[in-house]
């Protein structure tokens, strides 16, 4: 089945940082790739997605790139602010499965100023 | 203002006594879902839904029952819940994934509700 495995948090950056989390899938058809981050106390927003290989998704600073040839999907930002705190989460839909969403466990982000 | 609400925010309650999250989106969305968010797990899918009158089981189902009469609502009941349930829930919504082609398709983001604490003692 379909599986998305992303880097174990917590990562701890100071201000001003680059960022990346790295984020590889397995799937069966052809996924859509995803990125959401969840603040403090609210749910999961959209960051950005990719829907086909060598796409490259942003928002808000942060990118990632649609790598087919090694299925992965990694999160990078350039220079992170404290308000970038939360929760990241890797997520593929697959063409196969409808719209359902398959999540990677997630990777806390803290950033200190 | 386009959104996923979803109630209670918070609930305590006991073994045995059912109880019902309420989730309503505005956004005339087709394909509605519930997760559980668990530590070290991330978001495991309950129950979906890609329209009226049509449900189906996500990852992780028992224990779980899940309603689609109108468009906009989509109650998840736990019948009986057990402290195993206690987590952190979210609703879900979004347009009905298409494709385009073999190479091109447009699975649409899901939007997600603020989600619902739940603690069954």
């Amino acid at each position: 089945g379909d599986s998305v495995t992303q880097m174990e948090g917590p990562v701890t950056l100071s201000e001003e940082a680059f960022l990346t989390i790295n984020c590889t899938y397995t799937a069966t058809g052809y996924p859509s790739l995803f990125w959401y981050v969840q603040y403090p106390g609210e749910g999961l927003q959209l960051l950005l997605k990719a829907t086909k290989a060598d796409d490259k998704g942003s928002n808000k600073g942060f990118e990632a790139t649609y790598r087919k040839e090694t299925t992965s999907f990694h999160l990078e930002k350039g220079s992170v602010q404290v308000s970038d705190s939360a929760v990241y989460f890797c997520a593929l839909s697959d063409s196969n499965a409808g719209n359902m969403l398959t999540f990677g466990g997630g990777t806390r982000l803290m950033v200190k100023p | 203002e386009a959104q996923v609400t979803q109630n209670p925010r918070y609930l305590i309650t006991v073994t045995g006594k059912k109880l019902t999250v309420t989730c309503s989106q505005n956004m005339n969305h087709e394909y509605m879902s519930w997760y559980r968010q668990d530590p070290g797990l991330g978001l495991r899918q309950i129950y979906y839904s890609m329209n009226v009158e049509v449900t189906d089981k996500g990852d992780v189902p028992e224990g779980y029952k899940v309603s689609r009469k109108e468009k906009r609502n989509f109650p998840l009941i736990l019948e009986s819940p057990s402290p195993n349930q206690t987590s952190l829930y979210f609703c879900a919504s979004s347009l009905r994934f298409r494709i385009d082609s073999q190479q091109e398709h447009s699975n649409q983001p899901q939007h997600f509700g603020d989600g619902t604490r739940l603690s069954i003692l």
